[in-house]
């Protein structure tokens, strides 16, 4: 069965320090993982895509690995900032049309002061 | 250049009534996606839409349907309300075989 695996499933840091989350896969065959930051009620926001053949993309402070043979997948958050208090949903695409996504449950992320 | 755009934003709905939903794609984008999202849950594939026809379903009952519009813009059509049908519902815009979707902000349906 196609599953998407996150932990922790939240997580509480203080502002300024920085954070891993972690996702494990079982989606098969692989096209592309996604990370996507959520705030609550709203939709998700792309915050990087990788193929097989990538194993690390960055967007500013969040910095995303891939390691396609353990099928395990990190984001890193450095010097986290208030903002940062989201859900972070980490996705995995079959090969195909773009509505082949597998949703992780997220890792709820609180930034504190 | 706007973005996926939904509305309402937020609505209130009885058991046994039908609500619809609407969307309207990125700039660019020919293919539409409808997702279910349960509170603390992650999203759940509804339907995909493309040239006006449903592509791809998920696991979701006949009461769920849809329509998209020669403009691409496209509806979500739920008969018979549930009070498990309460939910946000988010819409995905892409290119078709593209795999880059952009998500809406989604409308809040609760169920009464």
């Amino acid at each position: 069965k196609n599953q998407v695996e996150q932990s922790p499933q939240s997580l509480i840091i203080l502002e300024g320090k920085n954070c891993t989350l972690q996702c494990n896969y079982t989606v098969s065959p692989f096209s592309n993982l996604r990370w996507y930051k959520q705030d609550t009620g709203r939709g998700p926001v792309s915050l990087t895509i990788m193929t097989f053949s990538e194993n690390t993309k960055s967007n500013g402070r969040y910095t995303a690995t891939l390691d396609a043979d353990t099928k395990q997948s990190s984001l890193h958050i450095t010097a986290s900032q208030l903002s940062d208090s989201a859900s972070y949903i980490c996705v995995v695409s079959r090969p195909g049309t773009a509505s082949k996504l597998t949703f992780g449950t997220g890792t709820r992320l609180q930034v504190t002061l | 250049d706007a973005g996926v755009t939904q509305s309402p934003t937020h609505l209130i709905k009885t058991r046994g009534q039908q609500v619809t939903l609407r969307c309207s794609p990125k700039s660019g984008h020919d293919t539409v996606s409808w997702y279910q999202q349960a509170l603390g849950q992650g999203p759940q594939f509804i339907f995909q839409y493309y040239e006006e026809e449903e592509r791809q379903r998920g696991n979701f009952p006949d009461r769920f349907s849809g329509h998209q519009f020669p403009n691409y813009s496209s509806e979500l059509n739920v008969n018979a309300l549930l009070l498990g049908d309460s939910a946000l519902y988010l819409c995905a815009s892409s290119r078709v075989q593209g795999y880059e979707q952009y998500f809406g902000p989604g409308t809040r349906l609760t169920v009464t």
